[in-house]
């Protein structure tokens, strides 16, 4: 089983459109997790860190369910510049931050 | 600031090949890792460095090693070149505490 697991998409869909993508994780221990962006061809950039209290950075809105040990991400009034990979990503903080990489959920926003 | 850059973009090499694919952030950051991207497969860690003259295995070491001679530079280096090291490489530097890591443009090296 891969420690952090997405559905490699991709979504398809029109501008406007509210999407969500999920991810789980398999070690209990992990500390931190985030949603990173990878444009084609391009290196991943962090979009925004996720809190077990969820929290929102203007139209992205992620979410964390240790419990269940499962992230998402909301993503409302896509835009074209939105169509992307989104890769889920889980960190283990044993002194030196070694994150481990979802494969990334492809999004493609069109108009 | 540059940030992270990273040479050469593209590279071909030929089985049994070596060669180093550079690193370097002007940041001041403590922390740089070497990460390889293939289809299908998340990023995986291949060394990292907590500071100068600190160097560590990450997931998939094997055939790469590295040295941190100075905070600015983090060096890959491919001893005998396969065609399984055909991948995108990106190196990633943060601050010690950070959660943000500041990756490179990447380099895209085929192996035949």
């Amino acid at each position: 089983r891969k420690e952090v697991e997405q559905d490699p998409g991709p979504f398809n869909v029109p501008e406007g459109a509210t999407v969500a993508f999920n991810c789980t994780y398999s070690n209990s221990a992990s500390q931190s997790f985030f949603w990173y962006r990878q444009d084609c061809r391009k290196e991943p950039k962090l979009l925004m860190s996720v809190y077990s209290s969820g929290n929102e950075d203007g139209r992205f809105t992620a979410q964390l369910n240790r419990a269940s040990q499962y992230i998402s991400l909301l993503i409302r009034d896509s835009k074209l510049s939105d169509s992307a990979t989104y890769l889920c990503v889980v960190s283990l903080n044993t002194g030196f931050q070694k994150l481990v990489f979802g494969t990334g959920t492809r999004l493609l926003v069109s108009p | 600031n540059a940030g992270v850059t990273q040479t050469p973009k593209f590279q071909v090499l030929k089985t049994g090949q070596s060669m180093t694919l550079q690193c370097a952030q002007d940041m001041n950051h403590e922390y740089m890792s070497w990460y390889r991207q293939d289809p299908g497969m998340g990023l995986r860690l291949i060394h990292y460095s907590v500071g100068a003259g600190i160097t560590d295995q990450g997931e998939v070491p094997n055939g790469y090693n590295v040295s941190r001679s100075t905070t600015e530079d983090f060096p890959l280096r491919l001893l005998s070149a396969a065609p399984s090291q055909t991948s995108v490489y990106f190196c990633a530097s943060m601050p010690g505490a950070s959660v943000k890591q500041y990756f490179g443009p990447g380099t895209r090296l085929t192996v035949t």
